[in-house]
């Protein structure tokens, strides 16, 4: 398998319940992301990884817990989420900058989340 | 301020005619670089074209070509030749000196008509 790819790619889930979104990239990235995209919204950056490390946390609520295993894993980890977080939860991966490239970030194919 | 401004939503246009999308961005950083994406309704976004700010030449990837006008912090994506397939949500985004995060725009919904 090649590219980026997000597992599930659809989940309903109540309020009280957790789930983990799973995201893995084949492309020898050290750099992976986690976006929300909610209707008629521009993404917004939720968390980075370099390298394992967490290098950025955007404001995010402490429901979303991010785990990043290794360089080609990704997890977002949701519990006690609200409606409100229903969305599209996009990974993406990139080699880190400086690396001489265009850095240009490789998406999954999302999962659309819905809260009830 | 908005770092990146994609003013129309939806824009509409018959096959084998070129389109162009609107994007202004806004930084102070002299080392920037600009992206395209593509969202079709699978919801995967396809990475189209880049523009680096040092770049002398407009980018051009295919039937992707980037109207980079500096002077006026401007980088219009221009299609020829559409396709039925290139409707879709289409992204502007910017990464700003090292950091490798993205800003992005709000989109603009292509509609390729036969």
């Amino acid at each position: 398998e090649t590219g980026v790819t997000q597992t599930p790619r659809h989940l309903v889930m109540g309020m009280t319940n957790k789930k983990s979104l799973k995201c893995e990239q084949h492309l020898g990235h050290n750099a992976m992301y986690w976006y929300k995209q909610s209707a008629k919204k521009p993404l917004e950056l939720m968390f980075v990884y370099n390298f394992k490390e967490q290098t950025e946390n955007n404001s995010v609520p402490s429901r979303f817990s991010p785990e990043c295993p290794n360089s080609s894993h990704l997890f977002l980890h949701l519990h006690t989420l609200q409606p409100e977080d229903s969305a599209l939860y996009l990974c993406a991966s990139s080699q880190p900058p400086s690396s001489g490239s265009y850095n240009e970030q490789f998406f999954g194919p999302g999962t659309r989340l819905t809260v009830l | 301020a908005q770092k990146i401004t994609q003013t129309q939503p939806g824009m509409f246009v018959q096959e084998k005619e070129a389109v162009t999308l609107d994007c202004t961005y806004d930084t102070s950083d002299p080392s920037y670089g600009l992206f395209w994406y593509k969202q079709p309704s699978s919801g995967e976004m396809i990475f189209l074209i880049y523009q680096g700010s040092y770049d002398q030449q407009n980018a051009t990837e295919g039937r992707y070509s980037l109207n980079f006008q500096k002077a006026r912090k401007s980088a219009n994506l221009v299609i020829s030749a559409s396709q039925l397939g290139d409707s879709a949500m289409y992204f502007c985004a910017m990464r700003e000196g090292e950091d490798s995060t993205l800003t992005f725009g709000k989109g603009t919904m292509l509609l390729v008509s036969p």
